[in-house]
């Protein structure tokens, strides 16, 4: 029993190539989250996913996408690199219950030159 | 994101205990929540607290909320060095997603 993970767990980018952040989980949760942290902001939602098939927009979605592949799995894409997003990203989970407790990955570091 | 807020650091010595304030800005709450990060690693559920609560004691952590002020703290007895970390307080919104503060890093020496 994995929980959430994440892969790759470093990267370096140059500016405008693109890369995908996989995250799996084995806990059979509905929902699934996608966070960048940077210092001194704590984390900021990028995007999560309800349930299979369906994405929404959280609170910094410019410049990325997502997929959520299957109930498993929950890409995040960076087309186009940039500077501004070098951060370190955490995809969560949550089963959706009567309280959100939600259970983080190992984080992907990402430098974008 | 501005709507949480903590102090950014805490330095406690080994055996006292520790404190960690955090305030909000919307009375909607409905749970709030304290994780705790060690280096390199994911965020790590402590305990989260109901907004119609307002004290909840785990072990040696004793979470306090105070609903009118929008006032939550984490107390830490005992302090100990694998207690260093940094902490975010959380509150969860009306559409169940999660709002997080900056975080407070706790340092404990001994």
């Amino acid at each position: 029993n994995a929980g959430v993970t994440q892969t790759p767990k470093f990267q370096v980018l140059k500016t405008g190539q693109s890369m995908t952040l996989q995250c799996a989980q084995d806990m059979n949760h509905n929902s699934m989250y996608w966070y960048r942290q940077d210092p001194g902001m704590g984390l900021r939602l990028i995007y999560y996913s309800a349930s299979e098939g369906t994405t929404d927009k959280g609170e910094v979605p410019n410049g990325y996408n997502v997929s959520r592949l299957n109930k498993r799995e929950f890409s995040l894409r960076l087309e186009s690199a940039a500077p501004s997003q070098t951060s370190v990203y955490f995809c969560a989970t949550a089963l959706r219950g009567d309280q959100e407790t939600q259970y983080f990955g190992p984080g992907t570091r990402l430098l974008v030159l | 994101g501005e709507d949480v807020e903590q102090s950014l650091f805490l330095s406690v010595r080994e055996g006292d205990s520790s404190v960690i304030n955090c305030t909000y800005t919307d009375s909607s709450s409905t749970y709030l929540y304290w994780y705790k990060q060690e280096p390199g690693a994911g965020l790590q559920l402590l305990t989260y607290i109901f907004s119609n609560m307002d004290m909840k004691q785990d072990q040696r952590l004793t979470v306090l909320l105070n609903k009118k002020d929008k006032h939550l703290s984490l107390r830490i007895a005992d302090t100990q060095t694998g207690d260093s970390a940094i902490y975010f307080c959380a509150r969860e919104d009306s559409w169940g997603k999660l709002q997080f503060g900056a975080g407070t890093q706790v340092v404990v020496t001994p």
